[in-house]
């Protein structure tokens, strides 16, 4: 079981918005920022958001981050067929003193 | 931009010790700029960060307590990489193992090593 929980799935159609969350508790997102990971089919994960709600350079402003209290969410806008993939979030854990993970959310275009 | 590059065999024999390595280009090992992670991933048990280390005035490394007691995590600076030694591994090993450099995410990840544990 993942320290962090997120929704095994979420799918929309081309050019829509889907919205992925990611619940922890006070010791990992309650304390402490968060990032997300897009993980393409047989590829390493790649930092898609960190700090909560910045993107590194490269990545689309289609992408969005946001928390509030031991909760976070990704936004995915205007989504598009590469979008596919399986979305991470992590954070830092107070108590076992290292980065945790969400179960992974798999997204699907229709 | 920093890249990493990832060896070490992908098959052992439970009991065995895994090591990888990885090597560091676009940075030091050694830089107080990022820290050097191990993660690994596997279907039963996700994504799992097993320690790192990092330099700031001295040489640091933390480890999960998943796996404290079995695992080394060693930088190299001669050879501008670093490495793990996770010991006396049993089939729940089996993962793909990922390095990865960043600061407070890990921004910077090598391709992966597909590692089975098979007696």
């Amino acid at each position: 079981q993942s320290v962090l929980t997120q929704p095994p799935s979420a799918s929309a159609t081309p050019g829509q918005r889907v919205t992925i969350s990611c619940s922890g508790s006070s010791p990992n997102i309650g304390s402490n920022t968060v990032n997300w990971y897009q993980q393409l089919p047989g590829t390493a994960p790649k930092l898609l958001i960190y700090s909560d709600d910045r993107r590194p350079s490269g990545v689309p402003d289609r992408f969005s981050g946001s928390k509030s209290g031991p909760s976070a969410s990704l936004a995915i806008s205007g989504l598009q067929s590469e979008d596919e993939a399986d979305y991470y979030c992590s954070s830092w854990d107070d108590s076992l003193s290292g980065p945790v993970f969400g179960g992974g959310t798999k997204v699907t275009v229709l | 931009q920093v890249q990493l590059h990832q060896s070490g065999p992908g098959l052992l024999k439970p009991s065995q010790t895994l090591s990888l390595t990885c090597a560091i280009s676009g940075d030091r090992v050694s830089s107080n700029s990022l820290t050097w992670n191990w993660i690994r991933q596997s279907p039963s048990r996700g994504l799992e960060w097993l320690g790192r280390t990092y330099r700031t005035a001295q040489w640091y490394t933390e480890y999960a307590v998943s796996v404290k007691g079995r695992i080394t995590i060693s930088p190299d600076t001669s050879n501008n990489q670093f490495s793990l030694h996770l010991g006396s591994v049993t089939p729940e090993d089996t993962a793909v193992y990922y390095c990865a450099g960043g600061l407070g995410s890990l921004r910077f990840w090598g391709p992966g090593t597909e590692v089975s544990v098979s007696s």
